[in-house]
């Protein structure tokens, strides 16, 4: 079975772009998760779908929004990249929203 | 708010030496607590987690972790390094009952273990 899969793997964009990350969750998880992993740093919780419903969001500008599909994956926006949003960004899915999560490899963004 | 410390950014250690990670979190209540693995280039694995019950926890490739409540420790040992192990491993914390915190985690910063053959 295929885990959580992550798109695109890795991406360099400029100041001020756009981007949208995109992950799969596993087959029948039906909650998706986003954390953003800076270098040398843990990963910080970013937001949680359940049911295309969003059910947390961590500290985090208004840059950033996600959105989960029927299907269940999820997009996640940045808006006006900044130097600082230069990370490896991962997704997690469950099963529902207080299930074990797995995790994808990530997307790692290199804004220059 | 929840908050995890890993005190040791890197650990050196000896193939065939033993391994402890330290932890230490900061949470009200009983917190839910877990370690994660995570090797270059890849996403994070669960290696264990304690929920409640019995406060010595055993997880995947033979590693275990001690809750200890006096402490709010919640440190990882594993008794023999392989050369695989090296890695980086993160301390989480999950606060709350589980259904009012999703399953939200509070990372530690991480300690990067290297295993000197």
């Amino acid at each position: 079975d295929a885990g959580v899969t992550q798109s695109p793997t890795h991406l360099i964009k400029t100041r001020g772009q756009h981007v949208t990350l995109r992950c799969s969750p596993i087959s029948g998880h039906k909650s998706v998760s986003w954390y953003q992993q800076v270098l040398g740093q843990g990963p910080q919780f970013i937001f949680q779908y359940y049911e295309k419903e969003e059910r947390g969001r961590g500290n985090f500008p208004d840059r950033f929004s996600a959105r989960q599909f029927p299907n269940y994956s999820s997009e996640l926006n940045v808006n006006a990249l900044l130097l600082g949003d230069s990370a490896l960004y991962l997704c997690a899915s469950s099963l529902d929203q207080n299930e074990k999560l797995f995790f994808g490899s990530g997307t790692q963004l290199s804004v220059l | 708010a929840q908050s995890v410390t890993q005190p040791d950014i890197h650990i050196t250690v000896s193939e065939g030496a033993s391994l402890e990670l330290r932890c230490n979190y900061s949470y009200g209540a009983t917190p839910y607590l877990f370690w994660y693995v995570q090797s270059p280039g890849q996403g994070l694995q669960l290696l264990l987690k304690y929920f409640s019950g019995d406060t010595l926890v055993q997880g995947i490739k033979g590693f275990e972790a001690e809750f200890k409540r006096s402490q709010s420790s919640f440190n990882l040992r594993k008794p023999s390094v392989h050369w695989s192990d090296a890695a980086e491993y993160f301390c989480a914390v999950q606060g709350g009952t589980i259904k009012a915190a999703g399953n939200k985690l509070t990372f530690g910063g991480g300690t990067r273990v290297l295993v000197k053959p």
